[in-house]
């Protein structure tokens, strides 16, 4: 069975430009969440899908960051403009359901310059 | 507020020398405690999910246990590929459910 797929890898970007993340959940996975870890840091959620509809996006800097899923399937992530402090890994999870056990790709690595 | 905390937040160890990580958690309704693998330049792998005070699960050389306030990661004679940071988070029944709490982290070195 296929991972939770993101792309790109890494990205580096001047401050003040825009930057954008894909994310392909696993099939099937109904639940679809956007996470940042900063270096030394946990993962911290930044918002969560169930289908294509948000559940929760109390966390996410809505002044600069965007985030859609349409169709319920792939997700895009955005931020602009970007600020230094958005350096940081990108990670999307994705689980069967709100409650199920949550599977991550392998993350984003954005350095702003 | 919900928190989890994890300590030491680095740990070396010899190929062999048994030892445990601890996670230590306050939580409005503990939902599941979870613990993930993370190795350099990648992203968190799943290990275990808790759900009640006594429960016990293992895999390899792994063994996670949860009491009310805290849980332990059991690492019994490691070998060099088990070296990463392990990552506990937490889940409560309050608000949108499944979003995770996640602890610093502890990172494992081990040595041959």
């Amino acid at each position: 069975e296929a991972g939770v797929a993101q792309s790109p890898r890494y990205k580096i970007i001047e401050k003040r430009q825009s930057v954008a993340f894909w994310c392909n959940p696993i099939s099937g996975h109904a639940t679809l969440y956007w996470y940042q870890q900063i270096l030394g840091q946990g993962p911290k959620l930044l918002i969560q899908f169930q289908n294509n509809g948000v559940v929760d996006d109390s966390q996410l800097p809505k002044d600069r960051f965007s985030a859609e899923r349409l169709k319920g399937v792939d997700s895009t992530l955005k931020i602009q403009p970007a600020k230094l402090e958005d350096s940081a890994v990108y990670l999307c999870a994705s689980s069967l359901s709100r409650a199920e056990t949550q599977y991550f790709g392998p993350g984003t690595r954005l350095l702003v310059l | 507020e919900d928190q989890v905390t994890q300590s030491p937040e680095a740990l070396r160890l010899q190929e062999g020398e048994s030892s445990s990580l601890n996670c230590s958690y306050t939580v409005s309704g503990l939902r599941g405690l979870f613990w993930y693998r993370q190795d350099p330049g990648k992203g968190p792998e799943f290990l275990f999910t808790l759900y009640s005070a006594g429960e016990e699960k293992e895999k390899e050389r792994l063994k996670a246990t949860l009491t009310k306030k805290e849980s332990f990661l059991h690492i019994t004679a490691p070998k060099p590929e088990d070296s990463a940071t392990y990552l506990c988070a937490v889940a409560n029944y309050g608000g949108s459910q499944g979003n995770l709490i996640f602890g610093k982290g502890t990172k494992l070195s081990v040595k041959p």
